[in-house]
């Protein structure tokens, strides 16, 4: 199975800040990663696809690169709803997916 | 619009059985995957199997074999998670999600809890 690690396991940043999270995976997967952010009591939200396809209605401040074994998650203007944990997803080899353990992303 | 809505809250005995529903709207139910992921409390999303509504077809992650079974009916489209020999830690929010290539969509999540 593909494994994916994230880093960093949490991070706490204020609004306005530039905010990156990283997600390797331990194979090459092409481009066939997700972003999710995932509020507690909700539901997860795909941001974005394909590794860098913004999902519609995703604020634009939210993008996604990378392709193969490493891929980013960027927030370029932190904002105070942005307060969740955020996890990557590999399809490539479906079935099984995998997620990331998660980046737990706080406001200061 | 793309629609997922699943079933209500349960607590269940250990060594019960607990099954989940999850019913599809706005989108031709036999054409996707349905997948189910699980958080319990503190931890991460944990993916626990995956089914083909048109075929019936399904697969889980090693840890849930034997204990995990998906079904449907597609006449309602709805489907269906069943696990059994239920144990604390298995308590969980339980999440169903349309597959396409990713999870595109997702039901709000049902919380299930083991408790004697």
């Amino acid at each position: 199975d593909t494994q994916l690690t994230q880093s960093p396991s949490s991070l706490s940043a204020s609004v306005g800040d530039r905010v990156s999270i990283t997600c390797r995976a331990s194979q090459g997967i092409r481009n066939d990663l997700a972003w999710y952010q995932h509020r507690p009591g909700k539901a997860p939200k795909r941001l974005i696809f394909g590794a860098s396809s913004l999902q519609s209605g995703v604020p634009s401040r939210f993008s996604g690169s990378g392709s193969e074994t490493e891929f980013t998650l960027t927030i370029s203007s932190l904002q105070a709803e942005d307060s969740a944990t955020y996890y990557c997803l590999q399809h490539y080899n479906y079935p099984p997916p995998t997620f990331g353990q998660g980046t737990k992303v706080e406001i200061k | 619009q793309v629609q997922l809505v699943q079933s209500g809250t349960e607590v269940k005995k250990p060594g019960a059985s607990v099954k989940v529903s999850c019913k599809a709207s706005g989108y031709t139910f036999r054409n996707y995957d349905i997948n189910w992921v699980r958080q319990a409390t503190g931890q991460g999303l944990e993916w626990m199997g995956w089914m083909n509504p048109k075929s019936g077809y399904s697969g889980s992650a090693e840890k849930f074999e034997g204990r995990l079974t998906m079904t449907r009916d597609t006449s309602t489209s709805t489907a269906y998670m069943e696990l059994s020999g239920l144990r604390a830690e298995d308590t969980a929010i339980y999440y169903c999600a349309r597959t396409h290539g990713d999870f595109d969509h997702w039901g709000q999540g049902t919380l299930v809890t083991v408790s004697s």
